[in-house]
């Protein structure tokens, strides 16, 4: 069955850095686009960014365009979110979550697995 | 880049129908994709494509388009219907995923 296990979330402070890690099972990694989705505390769902199933195309949320990146190693079925110049606004479960394939695209929109989210927390 | 607008909040009576709408410019390009997500809980899509519904989902979710305006419709609601209710679509101008805001729904 698939699986997705986000880790790497925790405390930091503003301006640092944190990595996120996604750690996939149960399908060809290679051959989905895969995204992260945050949701801060008490709030809704906000799409941070998606890689295309061969990492080539990458897009970004306006709000972390400049200071997050996403990759992935599909040796290691592994998607990261690298996270630079933290913000107390950041502070959000992050979920990264597989998507469908779709015809005419650089990758899905439709998300048919999610992880369960790991916690950023950015505070002084 | 556009936005998705949902209502806030909706009730139901336990087995009647209703329906959550999700409005927005990129909807008149992309249908929508819909998630259910229940306190604690990663979301869980239940409606995607043109009323597409993953293996598992109950036949009382469906979908439906209008112009701009994307729904989701829940037949014969349930007591594990209620949740938060979210509708998702590509934004039409950018490389973009749009949320709506989420829709909370209760079963009375």
């Amino acid at each position: 069955q698939v699986q997705l296990v986000e880790s790497g979330g925790g405390v930091v402070q503003p301006g640092r850095s944190l990595r996120l890690s996604c750690a996939a099972s149960g399908f060809t990694f290679t051959t989905y686009g895969m995204h992260w989705v945050r949701q801060a505390p008490g709030k809704g769902l906000e799409w941070v960014a998606v890689i295309s199933d061969d990492g080539t195309y990458k897009y970004y949320a306006d709000s972390v365009r400049g200071r997050f990146t996403v990759s992935r190693d599909n040796s290691k079925n592994t998607l990261y979110l690298q996270m630079n110049s933290l913000r107390p606004e950041d502070t959000a479960v992050y979920h990264c979550a597989k998507a469908l394939p779709v015809v005419g695209h650089n990758y899905g929109s439709d998300l048919d697995y999610w992880g369960q989210g790991t916690l950023v927390t950015v505070s002084s | 880049s556009s936005e998705l607008t949902q209502d806030p909040a909706v009730s139901v009576a336990l087995g009647q129908t209703v329906r959550i709408t999700c409005q927005g410019d990129s909807l008149r390009s992309y249908y929508a994709s819909w998630y259910r997500q229940k306190p604690g809980q990663a979301p869980v899509l239940v409606i995607y494509g043109q009323n597409n519904r993953p293996s598992g989902i109950p036949d009382r979710f469906s979908g439906s388009s209008s112009g701009n305006t994307e729904s989701l419709t829940i037949t014969g609601a349930q007591a594990e219907d209620e949740a938060d209710y979210y509708c998702s679509s590509r934004d039409s101008d950018y490389n973009h995923v749009l949320f709506g805001g989420g829709t909370k729904v209760t079963v009375l």
